[in-house]
């Protein structure tokens, strides 16, 4: 596609309840991150993907986030058992390449955990 | 990993003044160093990035500079406008082992007033 696409735009789910989020990257974006963004906060890194595996899993807050990708291409991010500390904006990244030609980020997920 | 400061936290300027934001960062190895606007409600997107093969760049009213030896780099928009309200963050590449991703700092809240 032209751009990073995530959807939903909005989430708003129960605690305790799962949840997933998906990206499509730019076609032909090898490298896939997400990010975590919460209210007035900066990004902070969850996951990277080089294709369709994670050499970079560090940011993972706990158990309860897992995330993979299918077919060098979309990817879903989960969280399962959602807790109020979970609210945030979840923002997906691609790149051609790794880091080192910079970022195109979708719009975000923004997950509301009431 | 890679640790990023950036200041101020928030800048205020009259239209037409510049406005500088810095960062430092710690991993001496770095070699590529973003810089990303995000209006209320948007995406990040990059408006600038430098290599650590050239110390200033430019692109009409913005610029950044890189101080290799002290580990910090600058943004400087000059002429400003209200358009250029947004929060900034810069980013230096974080790796763990052989992935790497983009450190950002707790970005700038810029206010560009009449």
């Amino acid at each position: 596609g032209a751009g990073v696409s995530q959807s939903p735009s909005n989430k708003v789910t129960e605690k305790g309840k799962d949840v997933e989020l998906r990206c499509d990257p730019i076609s032909g974006h090898t490298a896939l991150y997400w990010y975590r963004q919460s209210l007035g906060q900066g990004l902070e890194f969850l996951i990277y993907f080089q294709g369709n595996s994670a050499p970079d899993k560090s940011g993972l807050p706990s158990d309860r986030f897992s995330a993979e990708r299918t077919g060098g291409s979309v990817s879903t991010l989960t969280i399962q058992r959602t807790q109020q500390e979970d609210s945030a904006v979840y923002l997906c990244a691609s790149s051609l390449q790794g880091h080192f030609y910079g970022y195109t980020f979708g719009s975000g997920t923004r997950l509301t955990v009431v | 990993g890679e640790n990023v400061e950036q200041h101020p936290s928030t800048l205020s300027v009259q239209e037409g003044d510049s406005a500088v934001i810095k960062c430092t960062y710690s991993d001496s190895a770095s070699n590529y160093f973003p810089w990303y606007k995000q209006e209320l409600g948007k995406r990040p997107q990059l408006i600038i990035d430098i290599r650590s093969n050239v110390g200033e760049k430019k692109d009409q009213r913005i610029a950044v500079t890189l101080n290799k030896t002290a580990k910090h780099f600058s943004l400087h928009i000059t002429e400003t406008q209200p358009e250029d309200s947004a929060v900034y963050f810069c980013a230096a590449p974080s790796h763990t082992g052989t992935a790497s991703k983009l450190t950002f700092g707790t970005g700038t809240r810029l206010q560009v007033t009449l």
